[in-house]
């Protein structure tokens, strides 16, 4: 069974524009939340969806969206990037339940200049 | 608010038997997750608990205790390849598949 598929692995920004990152759960996989990971920071939850509906939202500013498609398939946007968005980003799949773990993709290293 | 606190750093020696705390102070705890993350890597499920006590996997235990807010990850026989980031993430009632992370900790296995 293929895995989490995160797209593009790197990326390169200025500030004040806009990225898309995107994610391909594993198959049957209906939930998918995304992660931001800084050194600092360490793991913080962004958003989660199941079912092309937003379950649950982090603290992160309005500049941070997502969605998701009918095949489970996940995007998410951030505009005018900021110095401090450069981190690692991080995809997860799972299954409907609260003991479910999640399934991590490789992340997009986004690097804002 | 949420805390979860994991020591920064450890050493320990290969063969060795390594214990890696954390302690959380939440409201409407409902479970506590363990992951490994290889640096450059994805992060990987270790061990989900639940209920108070002790579950084993091979090599790898998880402890929980809801009352003292606190849980701790036991490597036994280490091996360099468990030289890694060791992630503690508790999950809160009615958020579900919303984990909330330590910072990690950061084990370093020697020869």
């Amino acid at each position: 069974k293929a895995g989490v598929t995160q797209t593009p692995r790197y990326l390169i920004k200025t500030r004040g524009q806009q990225v898309t990152l995107s994610c391909s759960p594993i198959s049957g996989h209906r939930s998918v939340s995304w992660y931001q990971q800084t050194p600092g920071q360490g793991l913080q939850f962004l958003f989660e969806y199941f079912s092309e509906t937003q379950r649950n939202k982090g603290n992160f500013p309005g500049r941070f969206s997502g969605r998701q498609f009918s095949n489970s398939r996940s995007e998410m946007n951030v505009s005018t990037l900021e110095l401090g968005d450069s981190a690692l980003y991080l995809c997860a799949s799972s299954l409907e339940g609260f003991n479910s773990p999640l399934h991590f993709g490789n992340g997009t290293r986004l690097t804002v200049t | 608010g949420q805390n979860i606190d994991q020591p920064t750093e450890m050493t320990a020696t290969e063969g060795a038997i390594v214990q890696i705390n954390c302690t959380y102070q939440t409201s409407g705890f409902n479970g506590l997750f363990w992951y490994q993350q290889h640096a450059g890597e994805a992060p990987t499920f270790l061990s989900y608990n639940v209920l108070d006590g002790l579950e084993e996997k091979g090599r790898f235990s998880s402890f929980l205790s809801r009352s003292k807010g606190y849980s701790y990850l036991l490597l036994k026989e280490l091996q360099m390849k468990d030289s890694a980031s060791y992630l503690c993430a508790v999950t809160l009632s009615g958020a579900t598949n919303k984990l909330i992370f330590g910072t990690g900790t950061l084990l370093a296995v020697q020869p």
